[in-house]
């Protein structure tokens, strides 16, 4: 099993509608972080949690919220899906900052 | 500020011939830490290699090599007879101990046609 596993991993949707990318990591780190892919822009820090109960803006969080759910468990929310949302997502998980460990990636589209 | 800046937006090479892609970083922390990623095109991010800043000797895994200099703040990465299945994005990051979380650059476009 992959050590950070993304669900799902292709998913698209309608302009208004709600989706939730839901992120379970068996590292047992406590940092967890969403980030955000566009062609030419590299990625993204969209909102990062060193804890369940710490949660944290990054760069482009507006149109996003997140929940810490558990150690393990991070999920990633669009309430209200926008074309300019389709991009490829993923979650990453850190014991300490120095290293990262990637999942495999979401390709939401918005149509 | 932390910024993590790959000029070359792609590259095109034919098999065999060497390559370099530049990354250029700026941090105000004394210890930090560098990384390479590779992005193939199904998607998923291959880790490739992690330095610190306290770690300048150069590194060299098969093919790939990388080259750690601090006084220019940059970290290139060499890939000496290049193949097809190099063809990726490859992307540099950067995170100091003020930091949060990994910062990228924007990634350059490997082509490696045969």
């Amino acid at each position: 099993d992959a050590d950070v596993t993304q669900t799902p991993r292709n998913r698209i949707t309608k302009t208004g509608k709600r989706i939730m990318l839901e992120c379970s990591q068996t590292k047992g780190h406590d940092r967890m972080y969403w980030y955000r892919q566009d062609p030419g822009l590299g990625l993204r820090l969209i909102y990062y949690s060193f804890d369940v109960k710490d949660i944290n803006k990054g760069e482009i969080s507006d149109g996003y919220s997140v929940s810490r759910q558990a150690q393990a468990k991070f999920s990633l929310s669009l309430e209200s899906a926008i074309p300019n949302q389709t991009a490829l997502y993923f979650c990453a998980t850190s014991d300490s900052g120095r290293e990262a460990f990637f999942g495999q990636g979401t390709r939401l589209t918005v149509v | 500020a932390q910024k993590v800046t790959q000029a070359q937006t792609e590259i095109s090479v034919v098999e065999k011939e060497d390559v370099t892609l530049d990354c250029v970083y700026e941090t105000r922390d004394t210890t930090y830490y560098l990384f390479w990623y590779k992005q193939p095109p199904s998607g998923e991010l291959v880790f490739l290699i992690r330095r610190n800043s306290f770690d300048e000797q150069n590194e060299i895994s098969g093919r790939y090599s990388w080259n750690f200099q601090k006084s220019t703040s940059s970290f290139n990465f060499t890939i000496t007879a290049s193949q097809v299945v190099d063809s990726a994005v490859y992307f540099c990051a950067l995170v100091d101990l003020g930091g949060t979380a990994l910062i990228f650059g924007k990634g350059t476009t490997l082509s490696v046609s045969s």
